[in-house]
């Protein structure tokens, strides 16, 4: 069975700080995958997708990065955080064709820069 | 472009009342469309899902309609719960080359007893 871990649950950093999140999914090959951020009292934003090794595409101008240097590894980077990142991380996956119809979540990751 | 509109909640309810939480979609293509739930402090979970016109989703008693002729995919359930208060999602993917999936703003629910 396929399943998706991101970690770490949660963290605490200060301002200017590096940020890498880290969503790995098994069970399954060629993924899209996807990094959502779930502000305080607010939606889901689309951050970033991918579709293959190498492949991003950012949805939003920010102060954040995204990797994918294997097929199923999937990370979100920033080199210097600022206040407004904080906010509940979610990795994402589907599959392609038709199984792509369900979209499978990470346990999501707490980020709290102070 | 693509994009999910939900009903600001939140929507507060007694205990076996009926429950509608409203949701369009502007959309190219024929998206598949779903319902998240996201329980305090959880993240979110597959709730039901519909992949094409007049497709009926249902799952622990919710129930929503692919309507394409109106673009909408409203969440409904015959009696709510207390154990039912969470956020719910609506959300549309894309089947084409793009795979974006679009997410509503989220509706609160708060059920009380």
């Amino acid at each position: 069975s396929q399943t998706i871990h991101q970690w770490p649950a949660t963290l605490v950093q200060p301002v200017g700080s590096p940020l890498s999140l880290e969503c790995t999914v098994e069970g399954t090959s060629n993924p899209n995958l996807y990094w959502y951020r779930q502000a305080a009292g607010r939606g889901l934003q689309l951050l970033f997708y991918s579709v293959g090794i190498g492949q991003i595409s950012s949805e939003v101008p920010q102060n954040l990065s995204a990797s994918r240097p294997q097929d199923r590894q999937f990370i979100l980077s920033s080199k210097k955080l600022l206040l407004s990142d904080s906010g509940f991380y979610l990795c994402a996956w589907t599959g392609i064709g038709t199984s792509g119809n369900t979209i499978y979540f990470g346990e999501g990751s707490w980020l709290t820069v102070v | 472009g693509n994009s999910v509109t939900q009903m600001e909640g939140p929507v507060t309810l007694s205990e076996e009342a009926f429950l509608t939480i409203n949701c369009t979609y502007t959309a190219t293509g024929y998206p598949s469309l779903f319902w998240y739930v996201q329980y305090p402090g959880e993240g979110l979970q597959l709730l039901l899902k519909a992949t094409k016109a007049d497709d009926k989703g249902s799952n622990k008693g919710f129930e929503a309609t692919y309507r394409k002729e109106t673009t909408s995919f409203h969440l409904e359930k015959g009696s709510v719960q207390v154990s039912d208060s969470a956020v719910y999602f609506c959300a549309l993917k894309r089947m084409d080359s793009s795979y974006k999936l679009i997410f509503g703003s989220g509706t609160r629910l708060l059920v009380r007893p």
